[in-house]
């Protein structure tokens, strides 16, 4: 079975501070991994997604993640905040079989940007 | 443009009674879910659909229906069953089959969402 976890719901960074939002998963077989965005009253967007290519992994905006495999993590960094990146991040794993359709999601991190 | 489109963006129910969220898509995917969103718990399921006619219960189908009449539309009905229906409500699809024979990773589409309010 697979699952997420985002560890803190709420992380809070100033300007220009480096983004470090963490998501572990566990999966009985080789993930596929993403990191989606949500600003307030809107959809979800794709930031990046890993698929078993290379481990590092570059997405919009300036954000990027990588897979550790050893750590079963897929941390989300970015080197220098923007007050724009203030939104919430959902990290996923792609889901097989049973009532969990096509992607398992973690709880969120709402990220603040502090001027 | 491609994409989901999701109505309407703000909904008023009263109690006891349905309401209908309508979700579009022009995507040509497979595939349409249907994810309550509260505060602090994230998306959860309530139904998905991978073929016309068909379509499944997710983690938390009671207190709603849906269909899947047609490829590009899969509208939820929130019932008086639903005991909390205060939510956003987001729709989402993708492709069951990968493009060009590549590996289908999973990667959802999301629509803008609906924010019903019972009142």
């Amino acid at each position: 079975a697979q699952s997420v976890t985002q560890l803190g719901s709420h992380v809070s960074v100033s300007e220009g501070a480096l983004v470090l939002l963490r998501c572990n998963y566990s999966s009985s077989v080789p993930p596929y991994l993403f990191w989606y965005v949500q600003y307030p009253n809107q959809g979800l967007q794709l930031l990046l997604k890993y698929t078993s290519a290379a481990t590092l992994v570059k997405g919009i905006n300036g954000f990027e993640a990588e897979f550790k495999k050893s750590e079963t993590s897929f941390h989300l960094t970015k080197p220098s905040a923007h007050m724009r990146d203030a939104a919430e991040y959902f990290c996923a794993v792609r889901a097989y079989g049973g009532s969990q359709g096509n992607l398992i999601f973690g709880k969120g991190t709402k990220l603040s940007v502090k001027p | 443009d491609g994409g989901i489109t999701q109505s309407p963006k703000y909904l008023f129910r009263k109690e006891g009674q349905n309401v209908t969220l309508s979700c579009e898509q022009n995507l040509n995917h497979d595939a349409m879910y249907w994810y309550r969103q509260d505060p602090g718990q994230g998306l959860r399921l309530i139904y998905y659909s991978q073929i016309v006619n068909d379509f499944q219960k997710g983690d938390i189908a009671e207190g709603y229906s849906v269909s899947r009449e047609k490829k590009e539309s899969f509208p939820l009905t929130v019932t008086s069953a639903q005991k909390n229906p205060t939510a956003f409500y987001l729709c989402a699809s993708n492709s069951v089959q990968g493009a060009f024979g590549l590996t289908n990773t999973g990667e959802l589409f999301f629509g803008e969402g609906s924010r019903l309010t019972v009142l």
